[in-house]
């Protein structure tokens, strides 16, 4: 079975400040791993992937397959990342794309 | 090109009533989903159609619950009976097969009263 665990259901932090929403999931094999994002009466989005070990809007998550965990960091908030944050796992190349609880970030300015 | 939409995007019914929600995926996407989204439980998957293999329907709360894909296209999440408890935002998604960037309807809130 695949689980995602986003054990922070609201987070708030000030504008400047490093952000760290955590994610921490349950998968024997090698999973697939996805930030999604909800802006406020916007659709949601995928926001990155760990295959791609990118950076989007300065947002960045390691996969740390040790502590099966994939956390994602952002030095600096701002107040547009207000926002509804899903990490989300993928056990098989075709298989269901499982999603955690989500976490609501508020920054404040 | 045009997004994955869904219809209605508000639904209001009684208890006991059936309700049937529309999803139209990104025209070539062969994958789709159907997610439930509210307070407390997060994004719930409930069912996943990929290409014509048989779909998984591993998330599906209870029997009232049924969804269909004709044609590999349009697709409709019908409830049976509908309970308070399936008050909701219905989403639907869809991909490229094998590509997990999904792209998500509007969704479709649903109210039981």
């Amino acid at each position: 079975a695949q689980r995602v665990t986003q054990p922070e259901k609201l987070l708030s932090v000030f504008k400047g400040a490093p952000v760290e929403l955590k994610c921490n999931y349950s998968y024997s094999g090698s999973p697939e791993l996805f930030w999604y994002v909800q802006y406020s009466r916007q659709r949601l989005q995928l926001l990155l992937r760990h295959i791609s070990r990118e950076s989007i809007k300065g947002f960045t998550a390691d996969l740390n397959k040790g502590e099966t965990s994939f956390h994602l960091k952002k030095p600096f908030a701002q107040e547009e990342d207000s926002a509804m944050y899903y990490c989300a796992l993928s056990g098989t190349s075709y298989g269901k794309l499982t999603f955690g609880q989500g976490t609501i970030l508020t920054v404040h300015p | 090109g045009a997004g994955v939409s869904q219809s209605p995007s508000n639904k209001v019914t009684e208890k006991g009533k059936d309700v049937e929600l529309r999803c139209d995926p990104i025209s070539g996407h062969t994958a789709l989903y159907w997610y439930r989204q509210s307070l407390g439980q997060g994004l719930e998957f409930l069912i996943y159609f990929q290409g014509n293999s048989a779909p998984d329907k591993s998330g599906l709360p209870s029997d009232r619950f049924s969804a269909e894909r004709t044609g590999g296209s349009v697709s409709t999440l019908t409830i049976q009976r509908t309970q308070q408890e399936d008050s909701a935002v219905y989403l639907c998604a869809s991909s490229l097969a094998g590509d997990f960037r999904l792209h998500f309807g509007p969704g479709t809130r649903l109210t039981v009263t």
